[in-house]
């Protein structure tokens, strides 16, 4: 089975900090990308990694920045944490293209 | 901009009663996905379609190229069946999602 596991489930984080939120995935797949899902909403890309080193910004980059120099984890980085970076936040990976998607479990994640 | 469109936002549904929730996109796509989502975060894939029709059990999606809409249909539906249903299109590298459809149904 594929397998994709986030750092963590439940983060709390001051405004100011630096988080770090990484994700790895076990199936070898190229893509790897990160979302973030709030109410009405729905899920809205950050960014993706179509191979090692390489990214391309999604539809909300600002404030976030990421780091892919394994092909198997992903990294994403809140330079300085704002309240209003306060989501849930999901990392999934997929074999090329647009083929399924394998999504981890998710990082809610809390700024105060 | 909403690339992809979902019907009903929220449904609310007796055990064992039909249920359906559509699916309208916008954009030139590779291919439609079709998630559930359970309390808690967790998204797990239920379909990736191109054309046609796929079956899983109880649950049927059907997609319609030239009219640029899919369906999910839900056939006897259970209450673990409740969960949010979100839609997905693929097109180049890229994703683009519904807002979901959050179903509930009452034994």
């Amino acid at each position: 089975d594929v397998k994709v596991t986030q750092s963590s489930r439940y983060l709390v984080k001051r405004t100011g900090e630096k988080v770090f939120l990484e994700c790895v995935q076990d199936m070898d797949h190229e893509n790897m990308f990160w979302y973030r899902q709030d109410p009405g909403l729905g899920l809205r890309l950050i960014y993706f990694s179509y191979d090692v080193k390489m990214k391309e910004k999604g539809d909300i980059p600002e404030g976030y920045s990421v780091s892919r120099e394994k092909k198997e984890r992903f990294s994403l980085i809140l330079e300085s944490a704002s309240t209003n970076q306060t989501s849930m936040y999901l990392c999934a990976s997929s074999l090329q293209g647009v083929y399924e998607q394998y999504f981890g479990p998710g990082t809610r994640l809390t700024v105060t | 901009k909403n690339e992809v469109e979902q019907s009903p936002q929220n449904l609310t549904a007796q055990e064992g009663e039909f249920i359906t929730i559509n699916c309208s996109y916008s954009v030139g796509i590779s291919a439609l996905h079709w998630l559930q989502q359970h309390p808690g975060g967790g998204i797990v894939s239920l379909f990736m379609l191109s054309s046609g029709k796929k079956k899983h059990g109880r649950l049927i999606a059907t997609i319609n190229i030239q009219e640029k809409h899919s369906s999910l249909h839900i056939t006897a539906s259970h209450p673990r069946d409740s969960a949010v249903y979100i839609c997905a299109v693929g097109t180049g590298n890229q994703f683009y999602f519904g807002t979901g459809t959050s179903l509930t149904v009452i034994p």
